[in-house]
C-alpha cells in the first residue's frame, strides 16, 4: 500500500550524528518533492527540511542548516537525513513526508531521536 | 521568513458545538494554507487545502476559509473523535511553518 516509512531514531549524545531512513511504497517515489518535519515532546510541529523530486533544491529551517543534510537515492525509493553536531533541542519525532497542495499528502508513522548525555 | 499565529491554543467545547480556529500570516500567502489534525502519538492528517478545499475522505462538518492573511477552520457540530489538535500550515515560501496548535477538548 501507499506509505512512508521512517527508521534511524535512538538515543544520541550531544555533538553525535544520527542519519534518518525515510523508506516509500506503493507511488512513484521518484517524481515526488518530499520534506522531513518533527515534533519535540509535548510541542508542535515544525518543518525541517525540504527536497526536489530529483534533487536539485533544497531548503532547511535557520536552526539546522550546516548540521543537517537531506538526500535521497531514488533508485532505492529512500529519503535521508543526515544529522550532524546534535543538540538536546533537537531532540523529538521525525517525520518524512510528501505534501502537495492539490494532491498527495502522505505522512510516515515518525522515528523518535534523542539527544541526551 | 512568514510567521502563523494561530489562535487561540486550547479551547473547551462539548459535543454538538460549533468550532473556529484561526491562523494569521505575517504576510500575504494567498490560499496556500493547509488544516490537519493530530491526535495523540499520530502522525498529522491533513483536513483542508488550499485553505478552503475539503481533503477526500474528510467529514464535511469540516471546512476552511480565508485568503491573504486571515484563515479560519471551523467545526461544525464537534463530534466526540474530534478531540484532538489542530495546526495550519503555509506552504507559500521556505520556510514552510506550522501554527503553534489548538488543543480541542472536552468541556
Amino acid at each position: 500500500q501507499v506509505q512512508l516509512v521512517e527508521s534511524g531514531g535512538g538515543a544520541v549524545q550531544p555533538g553525535r550524528s544520527l542519519r534518518l531512513s525515510c523508506v516509500a511504497s506503493g507511488f512513484a517515489f521518484k517524481n515526488y518533492d518530499m520534506h522531513w518535519a518533527r515534533q519535540a515532546p509535548g510541542k508542535g510541529l515544525e518543518w525541517v527540511a525540504f527536497m526536489s523530486f530529483d534533487g536539485s533544491k533544497e531548503y532547511y529551517i535557520d536552526s539546522v542548516k550546516g548540521r543537517f543534510t537531506i538526500s535521497r537515492d531514488n533508485s532505492q525509493n529512500t529519503l535521508f537525513l543526515q544529522m550532524n553536531s546534535l543538540r538536546s533541542e533537537d531532540t523529538a519525532v521525525y517525520y518524512c513526508a510528501t505534501i502537495y497542495s492539490y494532491g498527495m499528502d502522505l505522512w510516515g508513522q515518525g522515528t523518535m531521536v534523542t539527544v541526551s548525555s | 521568513d512568514i510567521q502563523m499565529t494561530q489562535s487561540p491554543s486550547s479551547l473547551s467545547a462539548s459535543v454538538g458545538d460549533r468550532v473556529t480556529i484561526t491562523c494569521r500570516a505575517s504576510q500575504g500567502i494567498r490560499n496556500d494554507l493547509g488544516w490537519y489534525q493530530q491526535k495523540p502519538g499520530k502522525a498529522p492528517k491533513r483536513l483542508i487545502y488550499a485553505a478552503s478545499s475539503l481533503q477526500s475522505g474528510v467529514p464535511s462538518r469540516f471546512s476552511g476559509s480565508g485568503s491573504g492573511t486571515e484563515f479560519t477552520l471551523t467545526i461544525t457540530s464537534l463530534q466526540p473523535e474530534d478531540f484532538a489538535t489542530y495546526y495550519c500550515l503555509h506552504y507559500n515560501d521556505f520556510p514552510w511553518t506550522f501554527g503553534q496548535g489548538t488543543n480541542v477538548e472536552l468541556k
